[in-house]
């Protein structure tokens, strides 16, 4: 089955800075990938996906980019801000009918 | 528009009681349904996935259960909980075009 692996399990950033998250994964069908933020005793929420066909999407502050010889992706937060304090969750999917496989989740603070 | 519903929120059981969770989605038709548990600063274990009526596919073995009597209506059962049962369960739901969408979750505590 998929292996998603993600690192770094926590992150520290002063407010401003640029924030980056990579995962990888093992089974070269996996054609999407999410990834969600859960702030403290809420649900995950997706906040940008990307899929298989595409190298690179960016809203606003966040980036994803996807490199599917070397199946990894990453997030890339920019001019980080308090509120993006929470954990993030990475994720591959083989498409519709298929599980989610997710990472372990990275704890990023964002330091005033 | 869909959304997904998930109660209770908050549930307080003694060992050895059942558990019966509900989630349903509204706005979609025959959704991808899951089930995950989280413990306090963990990750999320995929407990149960569902793609249809019936269609159930256990990811860990233990004490609980899972049914869909419902298209969009998925239950997460047990006979007994155990200490080990305690988490912050999710429901998420997801349709033919992605991505996945979680339900608010339910904070179990077993005493």
């Amino acid at each position: 089955g998929e292996n998603v692996e993600q690192h770094p399990s926590t992150l520290s950033v002063q407010e401003g800075d640029s924030a980056v998250i990579k995962c990888t994964y093992s089974d070269s069908a996996s054609n999407y990938f999410p990834w969600y933020k859960q702030e403290l005793g809420k649900r995950p929420q997706l906040i940008i996906d990307i899929r298989s066909n595409v190298g690179e999407k960016k809203d606003q502050r966040i980036a994803v980019t996807l490199n599917k010889t070397a199946k990894h992706f990453s997030l890339h937060i920019t001019e980080t801000q308090p509120e993006d304090s929470a954990v993030y969750f990475c994720a591959a999917s083989k498409g519709a009918g298929n599980q989610f496989y997710f990472g372990t989740g990275t704890s990023l603070t964002v330091i005033p | 528009s869909q959304t997904i519903h998930q109660w209770p929120a908050t549930l307080v059981q003694p060992v050895g009681s059942p558990l019966s969770l509900e989630c349903t989605v509204e706005g979609t038709s025959n959704p991808n349904l899951y089930w995950y548990r989280q413990a306090a600063g963990r990750g999320l274990q995929l407990l149960f996935y569902s793609v249809g009526i019936g269609q159930i596919s256990s990811e860990v073995p233990q004490n609980l259960s899972a049914s869909r009597p419902q298209d969009r209506q998925f239950i997460l059962s047990s006979k007994k909980l155990l200490l080990s049962d305690s988490g912050f369960y999710l429901c998420a739901w997801s349709g033919s075009s992605q991505p996945q969408h979680f339900g608010d979750g339910t904070r179990l505590s077993i005493l």
